[in-house]
């Protein structure tokens, strides 16, 4: 099984709302990745967790929580965010030690905050 | 710091034929690797080739294989019988293998390839 899913594929939330996003590995990888990725861009590494320990917070601002409860799950909470937070937030999970591994992405949730 | 840089924007190639994308990148270090992802419209991003710096030999996956020249620090994509279904968006990547136990991709810009039929 080499998949990595994400629920929702799509959310609507208002700038007050309160949400969570989730992603879900089970190929044993130690080491999981949130990105945001704006239309035809790159994506931007937010935060990077190993072995279920923060180890990389790209300076994201504080409306986005990250949470890593076991090595399998990884949740992205969202609360008060702005307009210009709306993309597509990818998830990604690879083997840990060295970063010699491939990445391997979910499909992502497609967040528009109204 | 590290960069990655794809000088196209945009490719085109016609169904059967060839097309190659290019990638340069730029780090002091000795020990990384490369890679090649591909992202169709509206679906999941899937690798399509890796390299490692240490290898001399090219990587190659079927019709994908990639050139890489170390010392001019080059890492270009060919396709070779291209087919619809590899329209998409591709991204190259860099990243360091050592010293930590998670990979930080360094992305570039990514190369639109359109595939006429």
């Amino acid at each position: 099984d080499t998949e990595v899913t994400q629920t929702p594929k799509h959310l609507v939330m208002g700038m007050t709302n309160k949400k969570s996003l989730k992603c879900e590995q089970h190929m044993g990888h130690r080491a999981m990745y949130w990105y945001k990725q704006k239309a035809k861009k790159p994506p931007e590494l937010m935060f990077v967790y190993s072995y279920e320990k923060l180890s990389i917070n790209e300076s994201v601002p504080s409306r986005f929580s990250p949470e890593c409860p076991n090595s399998s799950l990884l949740n992205l909470h969202l609360h008060a965010l702005q307009p210009e937070d709306s993309a597509l937030y990818l998830c990604a999970s690879s083997q840990a030690d060295r970063g010699a591994y491939e990445q391997y992405f979910g499909p992502g949730t497609r967040l528009t905050v109204t | 710091a590290q960069t990655v840089t794809q000088s196209q924007p945009e490719m085109s190639v016609q169904e059967a034929e060839t097309v190659t994308l290019s990638c340069t990148y730029d780090t002091s270090e000795s020990d990384y690797y490369l890679f090649w992802y591909k992202q169709p419209p509206s679906r999941q991003m899937i690798l399509v080739i890796r390299q490692e710096a240490y290898k001399q030999q090219n990587a190659t996956e079927n019709r994908f294989s990639v050139n890489f020249q170390k010392a001019a620090k080059s890492f270009s994509l060919k396709i070779s019988d291209s087919q619809l279904g590899d329209a998409a968006m591709y991204f190259c990547a860099y990243s360091f293998a050592g010293g930590t136990s998670y990979g930080k991709l360094t992305f570039g810009q990514g190369t639109i390839l359109t595939v006429h039929p």
